[in-house]
């Protein structure tokens, strides 16, 4: 099972500020994603990296970019917080696996609020 | 596409009694099935998953789900819920058969134990 960490797990901030949220894995998993679940619904993909250096868009639209310069790493940042990005963000990491049907570990949670 | 559907946003049991989480799939290749498990404020924890191997798939904590081709379901139980039980449960399949494959959430049923 996968370790992983996100920093900060609470974080209130004001409209218009530049905030990166911590993604790390201990695992040396190749894979990692970033998701936003809004209180009492689905995860929805917003980004996704399949090694260093990769990076994709998932399926729900979103202003945050993210980054791998190392394996362990997937920082996410939004540079102008708007309080339509209040949300919870969730990181995962998974290994590869031949045939994609690898299972991903999830990281506690960043619960984002933008006054 | 595959799609996941949660029957039913809420379930409500009183201890020591059955727990039944609906989940119906949507996929035109062999899915690949997870049941996860949110606690309050936490991230997402795996409890099984479905690859094609034994229909009738144990997790953690006593539940198990069985895989039916012919209902396209992978519905979830507990012989017996503990109030420990009280969390949300999200039902996801991994889209995709080579090494972009992504899940997909359903919405998620919260699960209620009464003493």
């Amino acid at each position: 099972e996968a370790d992983i960490y996100q920093t900060p797990r609470y974080l209130v901030i004001g409209t218009g500020k530049k905030i990166t949220l911590e993604c790390s894995q201990t695992m040396g998993h190749d894979k990692m994603y970033w998701y936003q679940q809004d209180p009492g619904m689905e995860l929805h993909l917003i980004h996704y990296s399949y090694g260093v250096n990769s990076t994709e868009k998932g399926d729900l639209s979103s202003e945050s970019t993210v980054s791998r310069i190392r394996t362990e790493h997937f920082p996410l940042t939004l540079e102008s917080a708007r309080p339509s990005h209040t949300s919870q963000y969730l990181c995962a990491s998974s290994e590869f696996v031949a045939g994609g049907r690898d299972t991903q570990y999830f990281g506690p949670g960043t619960r984002l609020t933008v006054l | 596409a595959q799609s996941v559907t949660q029957l039913g946003s809420h379930v409500s049991v009183s201890e020591g009694a059955l727990v039944l989480l609906r989940c119906n799939y949507s996929s035109s290749v062999p899915p690949y099935l997870f049941w996860y498990v949110q606690y309050p404020n936490q991230g997402l924890q795996l409890l099984l998953k479905y690859t094609s191997a034994a229909t009738l798939v144990k997790g953690i904590n006593g539940f198990e789900a069985e895989f039916k081709k012919s209902e396209t379901s992978f519905h979830l139980t507990k012989p017996s819920a503990h109030m420990s039980d009280a969390a949300e449960y999200f039902c996801a399949v991994m889209i995709g058969s080579s090494n972009t494959g992504k899940l997909i959430f359903g919405q998620g049923t919260t699960l209620q134990v009464k003493p």
